[in-house]
């Protein structure tokens, strides 16, 4: 069984220009949450989609969206960006509330 | 609301020796716990759960933890440490079924480190 997938591992953009990155959930895995991970603030919960609607949301600025397709992939957009959203933002898909299963990252270099 | 508290961002075992790593979490609803492990450059994998059954709970690679309410904790432990235990643990806990939905908060983390 496949896992869950994250593209690109690797992305280096400067600072004001905006991102896409994309998640592709284990198969029959309708929930997808996001996650940013920094050595300054932790892992942090970004938003969760379950069935295409945003199920909950963290405490970031609104530049930092997401969206869910029909066929559970998930893609989150950060726009403008900032030194500090240099990060590793993780992808999660899970089918019940007991059990999520990550991504390997996609790393993020703001210059 | 619901938070997790690791103590000891470094933890230091020598090889065959007792693992224990903290955890203590605080939540207003009945909470899911979980120990996650991550290597360098990869994601988290799940060490453990608890999702109120049995409050002692196994997971892989031999570690396991105890959920006691009474001291809202939930330490991970191996009785004997291997080298490849050598990783960055995290305690996260979420709303389960009482809401929330996948929202997991996590601790800050403990990095374990293995010698011989």
């Amino acid at each position: 069984k496949a896992g869950v997938t994250q593209t690109p591992r690797y992305l280096i953009k400067t600072r004001g220009q905006q991102v896409t990155l994309s998640c592709s959930p284990i198969s029959g895995h309708r929930s997808v949450s996001w996650y940013q991970q920094t050595p300054g603030q932790g892992l942090q919960f970004l938003f969760e989609y379950f069935s295409e609607t945003q199920r909950n949301k963290g405490n970031f600025p609104g530049r930092f969206s997401g969206r869910q397709f029909s066929n559970s992939r998930s893609e989150m957009n950060v726009s403008t960006l900032e030194l500090g959203d240099s990060a590793l933002y993780l992808c999660a898909s899970s089918k019940t509330l007991d059990t999520q299963y990550f991504g390997p990252g996609t790393r993020l270099t703001v210059l | 609301a619901q938070s997790v508290t690791q103590l000891g961002s470094h933890v230091s075992v020598s090889e065959g020796a007792l693992v224990l790593l903290r955890c203590n979490y605080s939540s207003s609803v009945p909470p899911y716990l979980f120990w996650y492990v991550q290597y360098p450059n990869q994601g988290l994998q799940l060490l453990l759960k608890y999702t109120s059954a049995a409050t002692l709970v196994k997971g892989i690679n031999g570690f396991e933890a105890e959920f006691k309410k009474s001291e809202t904790s939930f330490h991970l432990t191996k009785p004997s440490a291997h080298m490849s235990d050598a990783a960055e643990y995290f305690c996260a806990v979420s709303g389960g079924l009482t809401g929330g939905g996948n929202k997991l908060t996590f601790g800050t983390g403990t990095q374990l480190k293995v010698e011989l």
